[in-house]
């Protein structure tokens, strides 16, 4: 089983909402990343967890907030955004960072921000 | 500046053509993946390729990994109209983080 599960597929949030977008995988991978895909341009890498602790964070605003409550769960909070926010949320996991570090994607959410 | 460069970046063609899409580099890379992505929906891995000179086939599609790991391509025989996509390759540079090309658009016309 490859399958990594993202919820909800499709949110829609005022610049004052707080929501959160959820991420699941039950490879036993112990790498979990977020990725922001705005439309015609590839994915961009946003943060990186590696077993459960923070490693990279490509300096995205601090109105994004990820959690990695265990190893299959990973979430990102959104606070305040704003609409050039908007865009399609990837969630990808892998075995471990590094090596051959193959990325398994979920289905994305397609966030929009009024 | 592109650590993964995809060409051609659009290609329209007729079903049952033959069509090669390119990713290359001037950065090794410990591995390579390709992805297939549809709108709106996440990318789909295809394939991994490790080994220099690696050549991996997926039924109509034929990965190919570049003896000094800097490059790859994707060839697919006999396209149908499902094949339409973004093609997408990825991969670590040595000593970076995980990079996307920019992708290949492939419309294929029944």
């Amino acid at each position: 089983d490859t399958e990594v599960t993202q919820t909800p597929k499709h949110l829609v949030m005022g610049m004052t909402n707080k929501k959160s977008l959820k991420c699941e995988q039950h490879m036993g991978h112990r790498a979990m990343y977020w990725y922001k895909q705005k439309a015609k341009k590839p994915p961009e890498l946003m943060f990186v967890y590696s077993y459960e602790k923070l490693s990279i964070n490509e300096s995205v605003p601090s109105r994004f907030s990820p959690e990695c409550p265990n190893s299959s769960l990973l979430n990102l909070h959104l606070h305040a955004l704003q609409p050039e926010d908007s865009a399609l949320y990837l969630c990808a996991s892998s075995q471990e960072v590094g090596g051959t570090d193959t990325q398994y994607f979920g289905p994305g959410t397609r966030l929009t921000v009024l | 500046t592109q650590l993964l460069e995809q060409s051609p970046q659009f290609l329209s063609i007729q079903e049952g053509e033959n069509l090669t899409v390119y990713c290359n580099s001037s950065s090794v890379f410990s591995s390579l993946q390709w992805y297939r992505q549809e709108p709106g929906e996440g990318p789909v891995l295809l394939v991994t390729v490790v080994t220099g000179g690696e050549v991996k086939k997926l039924k109509r599609l034929t990965f190919q990994f570049g003896d000094a790991r800097k490059d790859s391509s994707l060839h697919i025989t006999a396209a149908q109209p499902g094949d339409t996509g973004l093609y997408l390759c990825a991969g670590r540079p040595e000593g970076q983080n995980f990079v996307f090309g920019p992708g290949t658009r492939l419309s294929v016309l029944p």
